[in-house]
């Protein structure tokens, strides 16, 4: 079974700053998804970014990238001049490219606070 | 892009009774959805995973004559949380994934309070 390892309960950053949320992932899979999710105070579950395993590309979606080593089974989110809105839990998840196995698995999550 | 809505956002029942929630796909077919279940401030566990037309796969430890999941059209699946009891009470949240995409899109979520 995958596991995903999240191992930052909380981070805070300064507005503006950069700040780099961990995920550690476990399969033996070598084809899968990972997600990088938002979940703002209204609970309600925002995709933030995606990245393919055989992509060896780090995806980037405006001031989030993530920095995908597949060896090392890491996948860190990190997010470029934080802004206020960005305040919310994060929630990183894997999921199988096998066709009917295509359920999420979240990580614990990392509350991250933006200072002003 | 893809919408799915969750209704009701949140409800209060009285132990003992059924609660159902309901999971539509607004603008595209979805042939699977997932059920979540999250409790304060904690992950997101999969309860079950949804199929148009045929039943439901459930996860380990999930009872499922507890939680009937019903998925009988291509837009819409139910989760009925039967004989309701207080340790039931929780946040429970649907996705699904769009036909042909990698997406999974999720629903807004419903706050169940048993007393």
């Amino acid at each position: 079974a995958q596991t995903v390892t999240q191992s930052q309960p909380e981070m805070s950053v300064q507005e503006a700053e950069t700040v780099t949320l961990s995920c550690t992932y476990d399969t033996s899979e070598s084809d899968y998804y990972l997600f990088w999710y938002k979940q703002p105070p209204s609970r309600q579950m925002i995709l933030v970014i995606r990245q393919e395993a055989y992509k060896q590309q780090n995806a980037t979606e405006n001031r989030f990238s993530v920095n995908f080593q597949k060896a090392a089974k890491s996948f860190s989110l990190k997010i470029s001049d934080s802004q206020l809105g960005d305040a919310a839990m994060y929630f990183c998840a894997y999921r199988s490219a096998d066709f009917g196995n295509e359920k999420l698995t979240f990580g614990t999550g990392t509350r991250l606070t933006i200072i002003p | 892009g893809a919408v799915v809505s969750q209704h009701p956002s949140w409800v209060i029942c009285k132990s003992g009774t059924s609660v159902k929630i309901e999971c539509r796909s607004l603008d595209f077919q979805a042939t699977t959805m997932f059920w979540y279940r999250q409790f304060p401030k904690q992950s997101l566990m999969l309860m079950a995973t949804s199929n148009e037309g045929s039943k439901a796969t459930y996860e380990q430890g999930v009872e499922k004559d507890k939680f009937l999941i019903n998925h009988a059209s291509l837009t819409l699946s139910t989760l009925t949380v039967t004989s309701a009891h207080p340790e039931d009470s929780s946040f429970y949240i649907c996705s699904a994934r769009d036909e042909g995409g990698h997406r999974a899109f999720f629903g807004q979520g419903t706050r169940l309070t048993v007393v």
